[in-house]
């Protein structure tokens, strides 16, 4: 069973289009994350979400969208793609509530490739 | 700001332990994390220590934490060509959700 999926896994699409990548938990968590790993693996934080509710972006473009129906899902959608938003992009989930200091995890997706051409 | 560095690149042979370096700059760190990511895939939780500890040994994974220093260590015992990927280091800091990570170390075991 798996705990954190996303949708596609790869996703090829030209410049200027607009896409969303779908991101799933099934393990109850009430805090999803959106990670950005660019071409030389550096991992950083795009977007936190605490049921339902946006709690950190960090100064993504606003061609950037997130939309957290429920908690259980965060779907990033993503205006005028450009080619720098070539990237590997992470969704996590974990059971945290914002302000505290917790021990729990974050749980991963394996990554949706996205390539602008 | 939070700052999270380590060496980008790790050669063993197999049989050998492994030592892979991290060091942070947030003195506010209370968790810190590591994470395998194996070619093509995401992200996989190793182990993680709370900063009031000074190691942690799960297996063949053994954690060193020096908070003086704000250095972190994992040492790999034994590894194994299946250990070869790249690993990451994570800190997370007191009242916040998200993590800051290093840029990984690519650990390359060979036979």
């Amino acid at each position: 069973d798996t705990a954190v999926s996303q949708t596609p896994k790869y996703l090829v699409t030209q410049m200027g289009n607009d896409k969303s990548i779908k991101c799933e938990q099934n393990l109850g968590h009430d805090t999803m994350y959106w990670y950005k790993q660019d071409s030389k693996k550096f991992l950083k934080i795009m977007f936190s979400y605490n049921n339902k509710e946006l709690i950190i972006n960090e100064t993504v473009p606003n061609r950037f969208s997130p939309k957290s129906p429920d908690k259980a899902h965060l779907n990033l959608h993503i205006n005028s793609l450009e080619l720098g938003d070539s990237a590997v992009y992470f969704c996590a989930s974990s059971q945290d509530l914002p302000g505290t200091a917790s021990n729990q995890p974050q749980h991963f997706g394996d990554g949706t490739r996205l390539s602008i051409l | 700001g939070e700052d999270v560095e380590q060496s980008l690149f790790l050669s063993v042979r197999e049989g050998d332990s492994s030592v892979i370096n991290c060091t942070y700059t947030d003195s506010s760190s209370t968790y810190l994390y590591w994470y395998k990511q194996e070619p093509g895939a995401g992200l996989q939780l190793l182990t993680y220590i709370f900063s009031n500890m000074d190691m942690k040994q799960d297996q063949r994974l053994t954690v060193l934490l020096n908070k003086k220093d704000k250095h972190l260590s994992l040492r790999i015992a034994d590894t194994q060509t299946g250990d070869s990927a790249i690993y990451f280091c994570a800190q997370r800091a007191s009242g916040y959700s998200t993590l800051t990570f290093g840029k990984g170390t690519m650990l390359l075991v060979s036979p």
